[in-house]
């Protein structure tokens, strides 16, 4: 079964600030890998992803997240945030054309 | 293009009735999702249709069901209303098998459900 582990579940940033969140999954085959966003009152809206090749993946917004296999984390990074940044973050897996499974989410406050 | 279209926005229901939610997918995607977001937790998984068969289903009793019809909206039923199935209820489409590994989900703005 597979399963997503975030490891932050809240953190609190002032502007400018560089942001890493944590993510480690558990899937028994080829993984995709998926951050997505939900700003305060907006559904849920894709950062980033990754299916194949090239393990640093840029996203949205200056969002960017890098696959280890090895380590089987998928961390997401900014080197700067911005007050509009605050939102709740979750990452996802899935095999393919298959269901998604969530993290808890990690919520982000950026203090300006 | 529209994005995913769900129905209502908010539902205030009491206990043991039930309820239909809708979903309109993105204009050529076949396959929707359905996931109930309780506050405070991620999505969890309850259906996957393509073409108007289930394709999967999360751990959920049978008082939840699903439909996919021809042009490929959906619609989530829920029975016999528990308080605990308060929730967000989240459709998501996508371009199915076709897309292979590279299925992507694109999420709806779900519907509130909350039962009294």
């Amino acid at each position: 079964a597979q399963s997503v582990s975030q490891h932050n579940h809240h953190v609190i940033l002032s502007e400018a600030a560089s942001l890493e969140l944590g993510c480690n999954y558990s899937y028994g085959g080829t993984v995709n890998l998926f951050w997505y966003v939900q700003y305060p009152g907006q559904h849920l809206q894709l950062l980033l992803k990754y299916f194949s090749g090239d393990p640093l993946v840029k996203g949205i917004k200056g969002f960017e997240a890098e696959f280890i296999k090895s380590k089987f984390s998928f961390n997401l990074r900014k080197p700067s945030v911005q007050w509009s940044d605050t939102a709740e973050y979750f990452c996802a897996v899935s095999g393919g054309y298959q269901k998604v499974t969530f993290g808890i989410g990690t919520k982000l406050q950026v203090i300006p | 293009d529209a994005g995913v279209t769900q129905s209502p926005t908010h539902l205030i229901k009491t206990r043991g009735q039930h309820v239909t939610l809708r979903c309109s997918p993105i204009s050529g995607h076949k396959s929707v999702s359905w996931y109930q977001q309780v506050l405070g937790q991620g999505p969890q998984f309850i259906f996957q249709y393509y073409e108007k068969e289930e394709r999967g289903r999360g751990n959920f009793p049978d008082r939840f069901s699903a439909r996919q019809f021809p042009n490929y909206s959906s619609e989530l039923n829920v029975n016999a209303l528990l308080l605990g199935d308060s929730a967000l209820y989240l459709c998501a489409s996508s371009l199915g098998p076709l897309a292979g590994d590279t299925d992507t989900q694109y999420f709806g703005p779900g519907t509130r459900l909350t039962v009294l």
